[in-house]
């Protein structure tokens, strides 16, 4: 059975820093993961999709590695923002399953 | 992206009714749909997996008469929360992808049993 945990469970931060959030699997047969953020009492918004053949993915401030080997993957978020203060979760997608982390509580202050 | 239409965004019900949630794939055909559910500050729990025109699978510990799934067509998937009860009270999303590529998900549903 795949379980996916993140760590840290929840992470505060002054403005601007760099952060690094961390997603562990235990199951490596996956086909690809993803990460999504979700602001309090909302749905998901989609950030970045890797495949299980690549190795990191970017978007804008955002970039996502993969080490399928290892179980691992992270989100380095650059030069952080109010705006980015939100719930961030992992998703594996295994044999037919999407199955998410255990999810890291971020505040950026002002 | 593609676009997921859950509706409705909220529900109260009274304890001991039935109460139907669909989840819409509007630019794609999804041959698979998840539904899942998310108690407060805790991250989301499949409950069941449903491909188009086949019986859902449930996750261990989900009722099955409980949680009614449908998956009718490439574009819509339903979930009945049947002889609904306060615990039941939670929020629900659906999910929805075309073989092993990125999921869409709904905006998700606010359940109340009252």
């Amino acid at each position: 059975k795949q379980e996916v945990t993140q760590i840290p469970a929840a992470l505060s931060v002054p403005e601007g820093e760099n952060l690094v959030l961390n997603c562990s699997f235990t199951d490596s047969a996956i086909y690809n993961l993803q990460w999504f953020r979700q602001d309090p009492g909302k749905g998901l918004t989609s950030l970045l999709l890797i495949q299980s053949s690549q190795r990191e993915q970017t978007s804008g401030r955002l970039n996502a590695s993969l080490d399928k080997s290892s179980g691992r993957s992270t989100l380095y978020i650059a030069a952080s923002q109010p705006g980015d203060s939100a719930t961030y979760l992992c998703a594996v997608f295994g044999f037919q399953k999407l199955v998410f982390g255990t999810g890291t509580r971020l505040l950026v202050s002002p | 992206g593609a676009v997921v239409s859950q509706h409705p965004s909220r529900v109260i019900c009274k304890s001991g009714t039935s109460v139907k949630i669909e989840c819409r794939s509007l630019d794609f055909q999804a041959t698979t749909m998840f539904w899942y559910r998310q108690f407060p500050k805790q991250s989301l729990m499949l409950m069941a997996t449903s491909n188009e025109g086949s019986k859902a699978t449930y996750e261990q510990g989900v009722e099955k008469d409980k949680f009614l799934i449908n998956h009718a067509s490439l574009t819509l998937s339903t979930l009945t929360v049947t002889s609904a009860h306060p615990e039941d009270s939670s929020f629900y999303i659906c999910s929805a992808r075309t073989g092993a590529t990125e999921a869409f998900f709904g905006q998700g549903t606010r359940l109340t049993v009252v």
